[in-house]
């Protein structure tokens, strides 16, 4: 089955940018997905990316796709405090629709 | 468009008894997810259903667990005879479609604490 792993936390100061890891397993991931998780709250979609593409870009969020490493990032840019949160980055495989695969998170901490 | 729905938002049990967690998906919706988050961990997947059809439930624990999409009303994940380790969030998600390039939207989850 696929494994997704993430660092667990980041501290980045205010105004600074975010940059988020995540590695995947499965060579198989076609979609792969960034979410964000508020205190006590559900899921939004930040983005996704298909595997097709290298970067994605949409205001202040890039993502960064090296298949060949299976390695993906999220840089958030002039990081705020309302960015601190969980970012959970998931994938999606061909052989698995409708099922998506998610790591630990990364709780972001953003310092004033 | 209310988004999805989920209730109750949080729900205390004593162990051994039962959990009826509820999902009414988006407008338009047929596709439903259930995900298990235990502390300090990702979400993990559990089911995924079709008006009236389980499609995958590999991630379902084999007893106690149960899952339905009725043709009309709520999808209800059920839990039987609850022990402390069910104590977790529980999300729901739905799509129109079962294509990877449609949102799934996430509820806001169902806090379970068993005592």
């Amino acid at each position: 089955g696929e494994d997704v792993e993430q660092s667990l936390f980041l501290s980045v100061r205010e105004g600074d940018s975010s940059v988020i890891n995540c590695t995947y397993t499965d060579s198989s991931s076609t979609y792969l997905y960034w979410y964000k998780q508020e205190p006590g709250a559900g899921l939004q979609l930040l983005t996704y990316i298909f595997s097709n593409m290298d970067m994605k870009q949409d205001q202040r969020l890039t993502v960064l796709l090296n298949k060949k490493d299976k390695h993906l990032s999220l840089r958030i840019a002039d990081t705020q405090t309302g960015d601190s949160a969980i970012y959970f980055c998931a994938v999606l495989t061909t052989d698995s629709w409708g099922k998506l695969q998610f790591g630990a998170g990364t709780q972001v901490v953003v310092t004033p | 468009n209310a988004g999805v729905m989920q209730n109750p938002r949080h729900l205390v049990r004593r162990r051994g008894q039962e959990a009826r967690l509820r999902c009414s998906p988006m407008k338009g919706h047929s596709h439903v997810y259930w995900y298990r988050q235990l502390p300090e961990e990702g979400l993990k997947f559990m089911v995924y259903l079709q008006k009236e059809n389980i499609i995958d439930e590999s991630g379902m624990p084999k007893e106690r667990f149960s899952a339905e999409f009725p043709k009309e009303g709520p999808s209800i994940l059920r839990i039987q005879q609850v022990v402390r380790g069910d104590s977790a969030a529980y999300f729901c998600a739905s799509s129109p479609s079962v294509r990877p390039n449609t949102e799934a939207f996430f509820g806001q989850g169902t806090r379970l604490t068993v005592v």
